[in-house]
C-alpha cells in the first residue's frame, strides 16, 4: 500500500528566505507525485506534478520539486517566499493503475515579515 | 483552466436530517469524481470514487448507506449525508478527473457541513 509522510507539521520562515517542505512516500509500484496548496476554507490547487521524465519539476508561483527515487522523496522548494505563500501544503501520490490520491498530513507554511 | 464547483459552500443542518452536496465540472467532462473529507487541521481522507453511470466505490470504513453518492451525468456528482449527526460535521471536498489528457484531478472549493 502507498503512504505519504510529511514530517513537518509547520514551517515558519521569514519573507524572502528560501524554504523546503519535505515529503517522503512509500510504494511498491511506480507512482505519480503531486504537491497541492490549500488556502483557508478553500479547495486544493495543484502546484506541480511529477509523472515521468525530468526529476526536477517546476510549478506555479515559483515552486519546484525534485523527485528522488532512491530516497523516495519529493521535496518542495522555493528560493524566496512571500507573505502570500502562507498556506497549507499537501504532498500526494497516485499509483499508476489508479487515479486515487493519497495525501500526506500537510505542512503549514507560515511566512513572517 | 478547469473549474469544479460545489454547492452549497456552507450548510448547517439539524441532527437526523439529510443534506445533499453537489459537485460540478464546469468546463470539462468527468467520468470519475472523488469525494474527500477533511477534519480541522488534518489531511484529506478519500471517502469514495464516483463513476458516471455506475455505483460508487467506497473506501474501507465509509458507510455507503450513510454517504449516498450519485453520478448521474458527466458533469455532476452528488453526495448525500443521510441522518446526519454532529460527528458528520466536516469539510467535504470533491474532485473531478478530466477524462482527456493525463486525467488530472481538479478540486472543488469544498463544503463546510455543521450538524447541530
Amino acid at each position: 500500500a502507498q503512504s505519504v509522510t510529511q514530517l513537518d507539521s509547520q514551517v515558519p520562515v521569514f519573507e524572502e528566505a528560501p524554504v523546503e517542505l519535505r515529503c517522503n512516500y512509500s510504494s511498491s509500484v511506480s507512482v505519480y507525485l503531486f504537491w497541492y496548496v490549500q488556502y483557508p476554507n478553500q479547495g486544493l490547487q495543484l502546484l506541480l506534478k511529477y509523472l515521468s521524465g525530468s526529476t526536477l519539476v517546476k510549478g506555479i508561483n515559483g515552486f519546484e520539486a525534485e523527485f528522488n527515487k532512491s530516497q523516495t522523496s519529493f521535496h518542495l522548494r522555493k528560493p524566496s517566499v512571500h507573505i502570500s505563500d502562507t498556506a497549507e501544503y499537501f504532498c500526494a501520490v497516485s499509483p499508476d493503475s489508479s487515479y486515487k490520491l493519497i495525501f500526506g498530513s500537510g505542512t503549514r507554511l507560515l511566512v513572517r515579515p | 483552466g478547469a473549474v469544479v464547483s460545489q454547492h452549497p459552500s456552507r450548510v448547517i443542518c439539524k441532527s437526523g436530517t439529510s443534506v445533499k452536496i453537489e459537485c460540478r465540472s464546469l468546463d470539462f467532462q468527468a467520468t470519475t469524481m472523488f469525494w474527500y473529507r477533511q477534519f480541522p487541521k488534518q489531511s484529506l481522507m478519500l471517502m469514495a470514487t464516483s463513476n458516471e453511470g455506475s455505483k460508487a466505490t467506497y473506501e474501507q470504513g465509509v458507510e455507503k448507506d450513510k454517504f449516498l453518492i450519485n453520478h448521474a451525468s458527466l458533469t455532476l456528482s452528488t453526495l448525500t449525508v443521510t441522518s446526519a449527526h454532529p460527528e458528520d460535521s466536516s469539510f467535504y471536498i470533491c474532485s473531478a478527473r478530466d477524462t482527456s489528457g493525463v486525467g488530472e484531478q481538479y478540486f472543488g472549493p469544498g463544503t463546510r457541513l455543521t450538524v447541530t
